[in-house]
């Protein structure tokens, strides 16, 4: 399996600008994460969905962050406008859940966004 | 919410010697999982103990679960240079939902 695939991995756009993050989860898993990671912050989940379905969007930053996942095998965040303190990098996971019980997550290699 | 937090924070040792690093988190949990994060790369699952194990072995890694003082520890025995990465733990409450500690930085000297 190619693993989790996300794109692009490198993104550097001005302020005020939209910013689309797309990511291909591994076949077969029905949970997907997208996490935010900076040095001050740590690794923080910002939504996940589960069946294609957004189950909790509690870290979400604010309302200039979306994501979707049209079908199981496709999501994407989109910022807009972006913003220097959105610069960070975002990691897709996926996993097989099962019945809740906190499985094992599989991560892509992350896309470093820099907003100048 | 809950959250692993890692101890020590940073770990400089020679190739061959054993690191430890220590976890401890505030709330029960169903599972406790360690990850591994090379330099510009994405997470990558090690080993996953369940709140009912107290020990679990993977090849080089020894992980231990104490439930009633709240921690973890992670053993990598016989370090080699590849096992520089920064190591994470993640607690999960039977959601689907991790909550990550801050990471331990490994640095493994030839």
């Amino acid at each position: 399996d190619a693993g989790v695939i996300q794109s692009p991995r490198h993104e550097v756009t001005e302020m005020g600008q939209e910013v689309t993050l797309r990511c291909k989860p591994i076949s077969g898993h029905n949970s997907l994460f997208w996490y935010r990671q900076t040095m001050m912050r740590g690794l923080e989940l910002l939504i996940y969905f589960n069946n294609n379905v957004p189950i909790d969007d509690s870290g979400m930053p604010e309302d200039r962050f979306s994501a979707k996942m049209p079908n199981a095998s496709f999501s994407t965040l989109k910022i807009q406008p972006s913003e220097p303190r959105d610069s960070a990098v975002y990691f897709c996971a996926s996993s097989l859940s099962r019945l809740g019980r906190g499985d094992e997550q599989y991560f892509g290699p992350g896309t470093r966004l820099t907003v100048t | 919410s809950q959250q692993g937090e890692e101890d020590p924070q940073a770990l400089s040792i020679q190739e061959g010697e054993n690191a430890t690093m220590n976890c401890s988190y505030k709330t029960s949990i169903n599972n406790l999982q360690w990850y591994r994060q090379n330099s510009g790369r994405g997470l990558v699952h090690l080993i996953l103990i369940r709140s009912n194990e107290r020990e679990k072995h993977s090849g080089r890694l020894r992980v231990t679960l104490d439930t009633s003082k709240k921690s973890s520890s992670l053993l990598i025995t016989a370090s080699r240079a590849a096992d520089t990465a920064s190591y994470f733990c993640a607690t999960s409450q039977g959601n689907n939902r991790l909550a990550f500690g801050k990471g331990n930085q490994v640095v493994v000297i030839p």
